[in-house]
């Protein structure tokens, strides 16, 4: 079973609108979390690395106050899209990288995504 | 500097005919993972394969096998009969034992198989 939980998996809302995406670890914490962002046809771009208790990482070009993401606890972490506009349509991937039963096989954990369309 | 290459952007094949996804990776590090992942039209990362730097032996799981080399730093997959299921993006990465790491993934190669 999943051992990455992301929520919601599909969001469609009006533009201007903020929108929260949420990663949960469900057997194992994570001390680190990655935020990944997936244009049609293309690979996995990394926006951020986030570690539990501390502020994000973010890569060059991403916006911290466009996407903020928070780290809060070793089983959540949350990526918000603020006053979102239809380019910041995408595909958004979390992954968890942690200790646990699962971590033996995978470093890191893949949520399913959530397609973000902004009209 | 570390980088992922998936030269084939696009792969089309008939259904039962063997197809082999290309994977180059570069890295200085002289411990890492490489991975495969396949991802469907949905859109979720379904893991393939891991594989760490220290080892070397192929591996084949049902129809899919791998073909690892240090050597030319090549981590090449082989899907054999391919199915119309087996159509999907298919991604090649690299990881290091740190958590704490990233992965690289490569662009990506598209497979389509044709019925």
């Amino acid at each position: 079973g999943a051992v990455v939980s992301q929520h919601p998996s599909r969001v469609i809302c009006k533009s201007g609108t903020s929108v929260k995406i949420e990663c949960r670890s469900l057997d194992f914490q994570a001390t680190t979390m990655f935020w990944y962002r997936q244009f049609p046809k293309k690979s996995l771009m990394l926006m951020a690395t986030s570690n539990e208790g501390s502020k994000a990482t973010y890569e060059q070009g991403v916006e911290k106050d466009k996407f903020l993401i928070n780290h809060a606890s070793l089983t959540l972490s949350t990526l918000t899209v603020t006053s979102a506009h239809p380019e910041d349509s995408s595909f958004y991937i979390c992954s968890a990288g942690g200790q646990g039963a699962s971590y033996s096989n995978q470093p890191q954990h893949f949520g399913d995504g959530t397609r973000l369309s902004i009209l | 500097a570390q980088k992922v290459t998936q030269a084939q952007t696009e792969i089309s094949v008939v259904e039962k005919e063997d197809v082999t996804l290309d994977c180059v990776y570069e890295t200085r590090d002289t411990t890492y993972y490489l991975f495969w992942y396949k991802q469907p039209p949905s859109g979720e990362l379904v893991f393939l394969i891991r594989r760490n730097s220290f080892d070397e032996q192929n591996e084949i799981s049902g129809r899919y096998s791998w073909n690892f080399q240090k050597s030319t730093s090549s981590f090449n997959f082989t899907i054999t009969a391919s199915q119309v299921v087996d159509s999907a993006v298919y991604f090649c990465a690299l990881g290091f034992l740190d958590t704490g790491n990233q992965f690289y993934f490569g662009t990506g190669t598209s497979l389509t198989v044709i019925p």
